[in-house]
């Protein structure tokens, strides 16, 4: 199984809204990451977590907060967002350590809509 | 972290051959070269990965120079699925996971 899945994959909510991205893979990965995109552009890296632990976050606004209950899974919880946080948000896994030369998988993405 | 430029857009054929080249000036000695595929409103797809010379596998070849300031990764005979945003990686050679994705090329495959 070499399938990452986020849900939900659409979601549209308002600016006082509270709701929460998930990812899950089962493919053993010890490495989780999140990333956003805006239409046009290439993904920008948001949250990595390693072994469950947060290992990189990237000056992400609070309004979005990642949380690794365990290996396979990883959520963002938004609040209180903002029409410019509207966005494709994908998750992605690799392997173990890290590091430049593993290979990550994608999930399709969940594109959000801030109203 | 190592910069990448490639160009912005590029246009095809069906059954021809392409390549994309990406510049890669600042690679550091441990940097990997990565190829990620992405189709419109799915997540990106790992196509290609080297380090240095020639790496080849069932969907494409990687092409790498001694200097290994670029690289060009190459697609056989293209279909119209091939339409697709092409990113070119260089990794962080400091460790760690960040993973910096340049702009990518648009390749438009016509019939």
């Amino acid at each position: 199984d070499t399938e990452v899945t986020q849900t939900p994959k659409h979601l549209v909510m308002g600016m006082t809204n509270k709701k929460s991205l998930k990812c899950e893979q089962h493919m053993g990965h010890r490495a989780m990451y999140w990333y956003k995109q805006k239409a046009k552009k290439p993904p920008e890296l948001m949250f990595v977590y390693s072994y469950e632990k947060l290992s990189i976050n990237e000056s992400v606004p609070s309004r979005f907060s990642p949380e690794c209950p365990n290996s396979s899974l990883l959520n963002l919880h938004l609040h209180a967002l903002q029409p410019e946080d509207s966005a494709l948000y994908l998750c992605a896994s690799s392997q173990e350590s890290g590091g430049d030369q593993e290979t990550q998988y994608f999930g399709p993405g969940t594109r959000l809509l801030v109203l | 972290l190592a910069k990448t430029t490639q160009p912005i857009s590029m246009d095809s054929y069906e059954g021809q051959e392409v390549n994309i080249t990406c510049s890669h000036n600042n690679i550091a000695t441990n940097d990997y070269i990565t190829w990620y595929q992405q189709f419109p409103s799915q997540g990106p797809r790992f196509i290609i990965q080297g380090y240095k010379t020639k790496v080849t596998n069932e969907v494409a070849s990687l092409f790498i120079p001694a200097d290994r300031k670029s690289s060009t990764l190459s697609l056989p005979r293209v279909s119209l699925s091939d339409t697709a945003v092409y990113y070119c990686l260089v990794g962080d050679s400091t460790g760690g996971f960040k993973t910096i994705f340049g702009a990518g090329t648009r390749l438009f495959v016509k019939a």
